[in-house]
């Protein structure tokens, strides 16, 4: 496997479910990246970790749930969610220096019903 | 005024024109550019890099910056049906992160 790979492609949850998104890349990249895209919205940068610590939280709410056990995995835990946070989870990787731009995984397409 | 901004389009161009995108930018200590490309449905891919003042070219795409003017654009020659997509600039704050534009849907006409 290369670049930045996310598991699921599609998920469908409901409002009591708890589900996790992962997603793992080979690039050798320090930095990982939550983002959340809503339809007909800019992506919306959710969680940013620089090796493996959180340095960024952007007024998310406590619903989301990010973790990230070492340089190469970041997951993001969902809990009672609402339908609002229905949307295209991405999830992206880069070097500590953003000189060489980020890499996006294909991303969760996430129904909340 | 927000940190980076497009225009929103839809921009049409017919088959074979040439595309003109265009970023301006607010953060004066942006060092690196980058367009993305993101085809509906799908996350974005990264298509072109600047960091110099000038052009960049890259087969049919040519990158321009102009860090004075805080001002960004992506041109595309020769477009084609494929390049249909919503293109986004995000040059780097000086967070050491990407700031995105909400991007401009560019559709190309057979």
């Amino acid at each position: 496997e290369t670049g930045v790979t996310q598991t699921p492609r599609h998920l469908v949850m409901g409002m009591t479910n708890k589900k996790s998104l992962k997603c793992e890349q080979h690039l050798g990249h320090n930095a990982m990246y939550w983002y959340k895209q809503s339809a007909k919205k800019p992506l919306e940068l959710m969680f940013v970790y620089n090796f493996k610590e959180q340095t960024e939280n952007n007024s998310v709410p406590s619903r989301f749930s990010p973790e990230c056990p070492n340089s190469s995995h970041l997951f993001l835990h969902l809990h009672t969610l609402q339908p609002e946070d229905s949307a295209l989870y991405l999830c992206a990787s880069s070097q500590e220096s953003v000189g060489y731009g980020y890499t996006f995984g294909s991303g969760t397409r996430l129904t909340v019903v | 005024q927000k940190e980076v901004e497009q225009n929103s389009g839809p921009l049409s161009v017919p088959e074979g024109a040439i595309a003109s995108l265009n970023c301006t930018y607010s953060d004066r200590g942006s060092q690196s550019f980058f367009w993305y490309r993101q085809y509906s449905g799908k996350s974005p891919e990264l298509i072109m890099s600047i960091y110099s003042n000038g052009d960049k070219e890259d087969g049919r795409f040519t990158a321009q910056l102009n860090k004075a003017s805080q001002y960004v654009s992506l041109l595309i020659r020769d477009s084609q049906p494929s390049d249909s997509a919503t293109y986004l600039c995000a040059p780097s704050g000086s967070a050491r992160q990407l700031t995105f534009g909400s991007g401009t849907q560019l559709t190309v006409l057979p």
